[in-house]
């Protein structure tokens, strides 16, 4: 049972351009979460998904991101035209659901955005 | 969004010492705590899932407490070691996972 799988795990973009990040969650597991953690920061809470539907996404900075999970493939993060700012490491975990004790988190190893 | 907070933010302990770190969060909407083992380079794991107040949990040499009447959660390691040396992340999970900011735990030999 493979893990939550991140591509790419580096991804460099000149300023302007727009960066695509994949998650796909464990098999089974249908919410997707999206974390990003800025160089001396701890993870920030960005998007809660569901499939074909976006559940939380009270993280997310109000332009230039956004975020799918449909109904086939994998949940996509999507930052267009980035800036320096935007570099950083962004995490995606998956659960089966959330509101079920017991039932944690599972990360993917992270995609680290580089803004040149 | 919601606050979780951890504290400290780091800390440097010699191997051997037993240490401790806080998570506060809110007492309201309370539905479950994590705690999560971050070490450099890898994914967080799971370490903890505590639900109900009063909640001691242990895991060999690290336990944790829970206290959701005034929203705080410790986590302890005993005799520290340097495999220990991580960031310790907590999560308050009401509505989805909110995360708090980690305490970057450093074992010095």
């Amino acid at each position: 049972n493979a893990g939550v799988m991140q591509n790419p795990r580096h991804l460099v973009r000149r300023r302007g351009q727009e960066a695509r990040l994949r998650c796909s969650p464990m098999k089974g597991h249908s919410h997707v979460y999206w974390y990003r953690q800025l160089p001396e920061e701890g993870l920030k809470f960005m998007v809660y998904l569901q499939k074909e539907n976006i559940i939380d996404e009270s993280g997310m900075p109000k332009e230039r991101f956004s975020a799918e999970f449909p109904k086939e493939g994998p949940s996509i993060l999507r930052i267009q035209q980035v800036v320096r700012g935007d570099s950083a490491a962004y995490f995606c975990a998956s659960s089966p659901r959330t509101r079920t004790s017991g039932n944690t988190i599972y990360f993917g190893e992270g995609s680290w955005l580089t803004v040149v | 969004i919601l606050n979780v907070e951890q504290s400290p933010q780091s800390l440097h302990v010699q191997e051997g010492d037993s240490t401790n770190f806080t998570c506060s969060f809110p007492s309201s909407n309370f539905y479950a705590l994590h705690w999560y083992r971050w070490e450099t380079a890898k994914s967080p794991e799971a370490l903890f899932v505590m639900t109900l107040n009063g909640d001691e949990k242990k895991k060999g040499r690290i336990s944790a407490t829970l206290n959701t009447k005034e929203g705080y959660s410790y986590l302890y390691i005993k005799g520290s070691q340097p495999e220990d040396s991580a960031t310790y992340l907590c999560a308050f999970i009401g509505n989805q996972f909110y995360f708090g900011t980690g305490t970057s735990l450093t074992v010095i030999p």
